[in-house]
């Protein structure tokens, strides 16, 4: 166990509905981090949170909107998306926002749209 | 533009055997690296994380070397087990606390 936990685990939704991805963080940490993965390709960042303030928006649609009330909690709200937005989320949470700091992750949420 | 490569993208090896595989990252703006282990259906697992040219780092039978002057970084497995089986990312971390992952190498070790 990281300590980063996700939910749901998989996702199955229309191109219409809205949706939220859940990730908690148990490692008193101050950053959290939302990342996607498409099939053959590298994790790529989406969002960056520190101490509960975004500090990175890496030119993701409006479609996807995180939300982060505390440090401990982050969450991807989901609405009107296409089916190439069909990957796995992974969340991550890390000391400070600094790029020696080790990242933890979670298991990652299978999203499929459909 | 950070660019990671990761080289074999995959490799199948025979248990007992010792491998290694590459990491390469432009050597401009170089913060940190990092290597994860991620197993199927499990969560990416941090190895290492290396900040200075010369870097050595050991983890059991798995260990990492760190050349920051031309960009490349290794990874090696002595005695390699079917536990080993994961797919080994790198990534590379510059002053913007931004992470670039490569694509990853996927070991399957054959018992």
């Amino acid at each position: 166990e990281t300590g980063v936990t996700q939910t749901p685990r998989h996702l199955v939704m229309g191109m219409t509905n809205k949706k939220s991805l859940k990730c908690e963080q148990h490692l008193g940490h101050n950053a959290m981090y939302w990342y996607k993965q498409s099939a053959k390709k590298p994790l790529e960042l989406m969002f960056v949170y520190s101490l509960e303030e975004r500090v990175e928006n890496n030119s993701v649609p409006s479609r996807f909107s995180p939300e982060c009330p505390n440090s401990s909690h982050l969450f991807l709200h989901l609405h009107t998306l296409q089916p190439e937005d069909s990957a796995l989320y992974l969340c991550a949470s890390s000391q400070d926002v600094v790029s020696y700091n080790e990242q933890f992750f979670g298991p990652g949420t299978r999203l499929t749209v459909l | 533009i950070l660019n990671v490569e990761q080289s074999p993208q995959s490799l199948h090896v025979q248990e007992g055997d010792s491998t290694n595989f590459t990491c390469s990252f432009p050597s401009s703006n170089f913060y940190a690296l990092h290597w994860y282990r991620w197993e199927t259906a499990k969560s990416p697992e941090a190895l290492f994380v290396m900040t200075l040219n010369g870097d050595e780092k050991k983890k059991g039978r798995i260990s990492a070397t760190l050349n920051t002057k031309e960009g490349y970084s290794y990874l090696y497995i002595k005695g390699s087990q079917p536990e080993d089986s994961a797919t080994y990312l790198c990534a590379s971390g510059d002053s913007s606390y931004k992470l670039i992952f490569g694509s990853g190498t996927r070991l399957l070790v054959r018992p």
